[in-house]
């Protein structure tokens, strides 16, 4: 057990809609990074947060937004959703935001139909 | 473009013998590299890292070797058991910039202990 939990652990939704995918990083960890991976890809960074704040930006779509609350968990929204979403999503976190390992949640597993 | 490279799908090993997987990088820019591993249906779980002040790092049966001059490392598991059958992503990440502690991944290899 990494200590990063994530919610749902499956999602199926129709094309068009939108959905929330949450993230609790583990205790004492400032950083939580979202990333993607689709059958075909391997992991792809989408987006990172520290302390709240917004550090960095990968590959994310803008059909896609995410949030770090005051309490550190994250959320990841996707929006006007498409076949081509339907991947693994997982929240890793970390302490710092550099340089170090990140612990990574079981995933998110999202089927678009 | 591929960042990183693991330019082997998959490798297949005898129990008690020794895994060794292999992982290329072209940005000049990254100093920490790391090893995870992941099982069907879980997420990646640490496995071993190392900065680019060193060339190799242990843990138990793992040992990470970095040559920064052929921008490649690689991963020993010595003695290999079945155990370890999942598939091994090597990471990477550099300083400065946008790049902070965000994790570039290769495709992954999956490997096989056979008992």
């Amino acid at each position: 057990d990494s200590g990063v939990t994530q919610t749902p652990k499956h999602l199926i939704t129709a094309t068009g809609q939108r959905v929330t995918l949450r993230c609790s990083p583990r205790s004492g960890d400032l950083s939580v990074y979202w990333y993607q991976q689709s059958l075909d890809q391997g992991l792809q960074f989408l987006i990172q947060y520290y302390n709240g704040e917004e550090r960095a930006k990968g590959n994310i779509l803008e059909r896609f937004s995410a949030q770090q609350f005051p309490d550190l968990h994250s959320e990841l929204n996707l929006s006007s959703l498409e076949l081509g979403d339907s991947a693994l999503y997982f929240c890793a976190s970390s302490f710092s935001g550099t340089n170090t390992e990140a612990f990574f949640g079981q995933g998110t597993r999202l089927t678009v139909v | 473009d591929q960042q990183v490279k693991q330019n082997s799908p998959s490798l297949s090993v005898q129990e008690g013998r020794i895994s060794i997987l292999n992982c290329d990088y072209t940005n000049s820019m990254f100093d920490y590299f790391l090893w995870y591993k992941k099982y069907p249906a879980e997420g990646p779980t640490f496995l071993i890292s190392i900065s680019s002040i060193k060339d190799k790092n242990e843990d138990g049966r793992f040992t990470v070797f970095l040559n920064k001059s052929a921008k490649h490392l690689s991963l020993h598991i010595v003695p290999s058991q079945p155990g370890d059958s999942a598939v091994y992503f090597c990471a990477a990440s550099g300083i400065g910039g946008t790049s902070y502690g965000k994790l570039t991944f290769g495709q992954g290899t999956i490997l096989t202990v056979h008992p």
